[in-house]
């Protein structure tokens, strides 16, 4: 597609049900990037995948979060036992190569409210 | 660990004025420095990118600075328009083996009011 895709773009869950949060990013991409935005807040880095693996996942919060990206083009975002404090939009943006000088292209975002 | 800030936190000016949202960042050791907007409810923009070598970017009304030993950069937006209202975010990627996360400031909310 021409840009970062993310599916669904709401999710309205419950306190310790499971969600999955996906991005598609842009055709030929090789790194991505799982971001999370608090109300009021810049976005805060989660997770980078180059290929199918996760070459940095310092960013994730707990061990209830968890990504995948089994083919190295779309990926997917876990979250267990969701809590009220796990509610922000989840961005998800991808870069060429994930060289250091490239710019990174962001998804609009998958808004999670947790109930 | 790398803390970056900008100031002001809102703004709102009437069209057609000049202004200048600012970004500090406290470790100068980065790759490169990106100015983002954000309309609300929407993803990210990107708007600008200047990476470390440079001092400077422009495209159209917009121009972004990059003081890198001071670890300042500042968004300059010309003759503004409504248009232009939304939140304007600056990013820094640090310049560490294998790290490509950027770290972001909170944001400047601009107001162009006609």
């Amino acid at each position: 597609g021409a840009g970062v895709s993310q599916t669904p773009s709401n999710k309205v869950t419950e306190k310790g049900k499971y969600v999955e949060l996906r991005c598609d990013p842009i055709s030929g991409h090789t790194a991505l990037y799982w971001y999370r935005q608090s109300l009021g807040q810049g976005p805060e880095f989660l997770i980078y995948f180059q290929g199918t693996g996760a070459a940095d996942d310092s960013g994730l919060p707990n061990d209830r979060f968890f990504a995948v990206r089994p083919e190295g083009s779309v990926s997917t975002l876990k979250i267990q036992r969701t809590e009220r404090g796990d509610s922000a939009v989840y961005l998800c943006a991808s870069s060429r190569r994930g060289q250091g000088w490239e710019t990174q292209y962001f998804g609009p975002g998958t808004r999670l409210l947790v109930l | 660990k790398q803390e970056v800030t900008q100031i002001p936190a809102a703004l709102s000016v009437p069209e057609g004025e000049n202004l200048v949202l600012n970004c500090s960042f406290t470790d100068s050791a980065i790759y490169n420095l990106q100015w983002f907007r954000q309309d609300p409810g929407k993803g990210l923009t990107s708007l600008l990118l200047i990476q470390s070598s440079q001092r400077e970017q422009t495209s159209g009304r917009l121009n972004a600075s990059l003081d890198k030993s001071s670890g300042r950069s500042t968004l300059y937006i010309a003759a503004s328009q409504p248009g232009d209202s939304a939140t304007y975010l600056c990013a820094v990627k640090e310049e560490i083996q294998g790290a490509q996360k950027l770290v972001f400031g909170q944001g400047t909310r601009l107001t162009i009011n006609p």
